[in-house]
């Protein structure tokens, strides 16, 4: 079976540019997460979507930030514009539903450089 | 905000030693997780813990739930070089579908 996808795997860009990652979870599986790693830390979560729906994007930082998953299966998270802090890798998970103990499911990651 | 603070931050070992990592906050969890991360990789869950003073072995690794479920430990017995990587607890609190993830431990065992 076929684990989350995500590309690019790694972006570079000047700041001010927009930028995009894509997400396809695994097949099925109704709950997605975007998740914001910095370098040797713990992911911390940007939004969640039940289906098409975004049920938790308090951490979104809704002035740059921008997400959709319009069929409910893949997800794009999009930044503009982009600044130097948004360095980082954005992680996407999945998982069959929500629920404590409900495992999620991680892709690689795209690893984001802002010049 | 609730946190999760792991220690220690970072470990170098030899092969054949055993560890041990820490996870503590102030909350209670109703839920907690540990996670396993490798460099250009998402973290891979290892284990889930539910009930306080729960332990549960995987192999060279044993995972306790604390008593109050406030907090974990993650003991790994004679490490390998294969055990490399950033080690990762995230724990949810009740009443939420959300893991909040700790600051993480990263550890390296040398051959």
């Amino acid at each position: 079976e076929a684990g989350v996808v995500q590309s690019p795997r790694y972006k570079i860009i000047e700041k001010k540019q927009p930028v995009a990652f894509w997400c396809n979870p695994i097949s099925g599986h109704n709950t997605l997460y975007w998740y914001l790693q910095n370098l040797g830390q713990g992911p911390e979560l940007l939004i969640r979507y039940e289906n098409e729906e975004a049920v938790d994007d308090s951490q979104l930082p809704k002035d740059r930030f921008s997400a959709e998953r319009l069929k409910g299966v893949d997800s794009t998270l999009k930044i503009q514009p982009a600044e130097l802090g948004d360095s980082a890798v954005y992680l996407c998970a999945s998982s069959l539903a929500r629920g404590q103990g409900n495992t999620q499911y991680f892709g690689p990651g795209t690893r984001l450089t802002v010049l | 905000t609730q946190l999760l603070e792991q220690s220690p931050q970072f470990l170098s070992i030899q092969e054949g030693e055993n560890l041990t990592v820490y996870c503590n906050s102030s909350s209670v969890f109703s839920s907690l997780q540990w996670y396993r991360q490798e460099p250009g990789e998402g973290p891979v869950l290892l284990v889930t813990v539910v009930t306080g003073g729960e332990v549960k072995k995987l192999k060279r690794l044993t995972f306790q739930f604390g008593d109050a479920r406030k907090d974990s430990s993650l003991h790994i017995t004679a490490a390998q070089p294969g055990d490399t990587g950033l080690y990762l607890c995230a724990g949810s609190t009740s009443g939420t579908y959300k893991y909040i993830f700790g600051t993480g431990t990263r550890l390296k065992v040398l051959a």
